[in-house]
């Protein structure tokens, strides 16, 4: 089963303009990850924040964590074109011994 | 050197068929992964080697057979596919598996476009 869920599905944006995706989860967990991937390409990863923090930066993003909502936001700062592809959160929970669970991601298109 | 490499890119076979899918990484990572991932789906985990051992097997049909011959190296093994078995598979590798304190992320490689006729 899917633990977790983000929204939008899909966000279409012009360049320059902020990008928010949102992660929500069910079980307690250790780490989440989030990860880009390009269209048929192999994923990247981007950024971890750990359960006992709530918030991270890396360059033009911004990661948060509500353990108690369960829930994570990515945010992208000053789009660009190349910033164009799927986005999804990972989480690792207790005692999966190597399992990494994905979200269903956000598409996400920037346009010139 | 930070990549993980995977051939081939594509791969088309028939349901008879015997084939392999290729994995290698030379980070020293001591943990591996096969996913499967379906169009606009995310990865779905597979088969997961720790220190070389099959750690995790997600119930995956025995037509597919993972190997890993060595620390650098995973393959996964192809026999009598079916049509709903064409996929992008995605190779990852880790320091070690996930799960605990030590926390790392995971690196993929381009994948194998499979196409089962």
């Amino acid at each position: 089963s899917q633990q977790g869920e983000e929204d939008p599905q899909a966000l279409s944006i012009q360049e320059g303009e902020n990008a928010t995706m949102n992660c929500s989860y069910k079980t307690s967990i250790n780490n989440l990850q989030w990860y880009r991937q390009n269209s048929g390409r192999g994923l990247v990863h981007l950024i971890l924040i750990r359960s006992n923090e709530r918030e991270k930066h890396s360059g033009r993003l911004r990661v948060t964590l509500d353990t108690s909502k369960k829930s994570s936001s990515l945010l992208i700062t000053a789009s660009r074109a190349a910033d164009t592809a799927s986005y999804f959160c990972a989480t690792d929970t207790n005692n999966q011994g190597g399992k990494l669970i994905f979200g269903q991601g956000t598409e996400l298109s920037v346009k010139p | 050197d930070t990549e993980v490499t995977q051939t081939p890119k594509h791969l088309v076979m028939g349901m008879t068929n015997k084939k392999s899918l290729k994995c290698e990484q030379h980070m020293g990572h001591r943990a591996m992964y096969w996913y499967k991932q379906k169009a606009k789906k995310p990865p779905e985990l597979m088969f997961v080697y720790s220190y070389e051992k099959l750690s995790i097997n997600e119930s995956v049909p025995s037509r597919f057979s993972p190997e890993c011959p060595n620390s650098s190296l995973l393959n996964l093994h192809l026999h009598a596919l079916q049509p709903e078995d064409s996929a992008l598979y995605l190779c990852a590798s880790s320091l070690t598996p996930v799960g605990g304190e030590r926390v790392y992320e995971q690196y993929f490689g381009p994948g194998t476009r499979l196409t089962v006729t």
